[in-house]
């Protein structure tokens, strides 16, 4: 059975970066579907972010293009977040998910100085 | 983007109520609709896939109609443990998007 499972910190400071990591068990990355980054905001507003594919290939929200970058790590079976410049309105709950089926449990991330 | 407009955004039912939520998007989207469920504290859960395609595991109580830019949940016979915030995605196009989300409690 696929699980996901998101790690990083849970407080930036605003202009920081953002890096996440998402672990992945039960399925290879490089087998198929694409990896995607979600983030929940408070008051529920969802936004898909962006995703890599099991070929590498990347693709981005628009909203983010300038400061989101996705890439991965075979060997360990992970694909991270990056995301630059972060204001308190990065403030969410970050999911990663496969394609549009299995997501992991979310981690909360507040940009507060 | 496409825009997908969710409604009621909060609703309250008793066990045994047929409950029904729906999801407009701005343009057509063919049948790129799926709908999930998300309980306090656990990862989103797919339930209904393409429209209407209900995806494996989930109770046969789940059903999903629509196609175009109209699509609708319904839970035939509500249950104490379908409490839970429930929400469309649509991917059709890029980026895919979300409707705002339907939280549904016993009354």
């Amino acid at each position: 059975e696929i699980q996901l499972q998101e790690s990083g910190p849970g407080l930036v400071k605003p202009s920081q970066s953002l890096s996440l990591t998402c672990s992945v068990t039960g399925y290879t990355i490089t087998s198929g579907y694409d990896w995607s980054w979600i983030r929940k905001f408070p008051g529920n507003k969802m936004e898909w972010m962006g995703y890599i594919s099991y070929s590498g290939s990347t693709n981005y929200n628009p909203s983010l293009k300038s400061r989101i970058s996705i890439t991965r790590d075979t060997s360990k079976n992970q694909f991270f977040l990056q995301l630059n410049s972060v204001t308190t309105e990065d403030t969410a709950t970050y999911y990663c998910a496969r394609f549009i089926t299995t997501w992991g449990q979310g981690v909360m991330v507040t940009v507060s100085s | 983007d496409i825009q997908m407009t969710q409604s009621p955004s909060f609703l309250s039912a008793s066990v045994g109520d047929r409950v029904t939520i729906n999801c407009k998007a701005s343009q057509n989207i063919n049948r790129y609709l799926n709908w999930y469920q998300q309980k306090l504290g656990e990862a989103p859960k797919l339930l209904i896939y393409n429209a209407n395609s209900l995806q494996t595991g989930i109770p046969s109580r789940f059903s999903g109609s629509g196609s175009g830019t109209d699509f609708t949940l319904t839970i035939s016979s509500l249950q104490p443990e379908d409490v839970a915030t429930y929400f469309c995605l649509q991917h059709n196009s890029w980026p895919r998007t979300f409707g705002g989300g339907t939280k549904l409690e016993l009354k």
